[in-house]
């Protein structure tokens, strides 16, 4: 099985910066995905990560290191429409997904 | 389709009764998942299919849940006998395969279940 976790909550300024950690702890790891779901909306996906190293997308980056069962995702030039619930995401080698709780993300002006 | 599609967007059903929930996935997905989201709480994996079969019903939270796919296509799942703790939104997601990189999924807008 998996064991996800990330932080609750978490409160950034429009322009700036704001990191989101996840670990994980797996039965068998096939790849960590990262969505991002609006209040009421169905996640939507953001990234993907399967071998160490960081992806860049954009304003968005998300980074894995499957040794020490970590990732983050890293978002850029924080805007307003940023602020919503980011889920982190493994797949098992069954191609289960599980995901964390989600990490909501305020933007303030 | 555009997009995963899930009828109805809304059920409010009472205690004891049994509910269908539908799920269209994108056209030419060949794998299907289900999930349940609780209010305030992360989504919960319930089922997968690749084509019609479903491999491992290990994640259905009682035997009153099952799901079928025929055709390759459209999804039901049903929960009989509802209680009320079965209330959260249902959601329903597709990919174009199980495995293999950027197979991400795609999610449907979600059946919001409110059981009286």
């Amino acid at each position: 099985g998996q064991n996800i976790d990330q932080p609750t909550e978490m409160t950034a300024t429009e322009g700036a910066i704001v990191q989101i950690n996840c670990t994980y702890q797996t039965s068998g790891f096939n790849g960590l995905f990262w969505y991002q779901q609006h209040a009421g909306e169905a996640p939507t996906f953001l990234s993907y990560n399967v071998l160490d190293g960081l992806e860049e997308k954009g304003r968005f980056s998300s980074f894995l290191s499957r040794s020490k069962g970590y990732s983050y995702l890293l978002l850029k030039e924080l805007q307003m429409k940023d602020s919503a619930s980011y889920l982190c995401a493994v797949r098992d080698r069954d191609y289960k997904l599980s995901f964390g709780a989600g990490t909501t993300v305020t933007v303030r002006a | 389709g555009a997009g995963v599609s899930q009828s109805p967007s809304n059920k409010v059903t009472e205690k004891g009764k049994d509910v269908e929930l539908r799920c269209d996935p994108i056209s030419g997905h060949t794998a299907l998942y289900w999930y349940r989201q609780s209010l305030g709480q992360g989504l919960e994996f319930l089922i997968y299919f690749q084509g019609n079969s479903a491999p491992d019903k290990s994640g259905l939270p009682s035997d009153r849940f099952s799901a079928e796919r025929t055709g390759g296509s459209v999804s039901t799942l049903t929960i009989q006998r509802t209680q009320q703790e079965d209330s959260a939104v249902y959601l329903c997601a597709s990919s174009l395969d199980l495995g293999g990189a950027y197979n991400e999924q795609f999610f449907g807008p979600g059946t919001r279940l409110t059981v009286l």
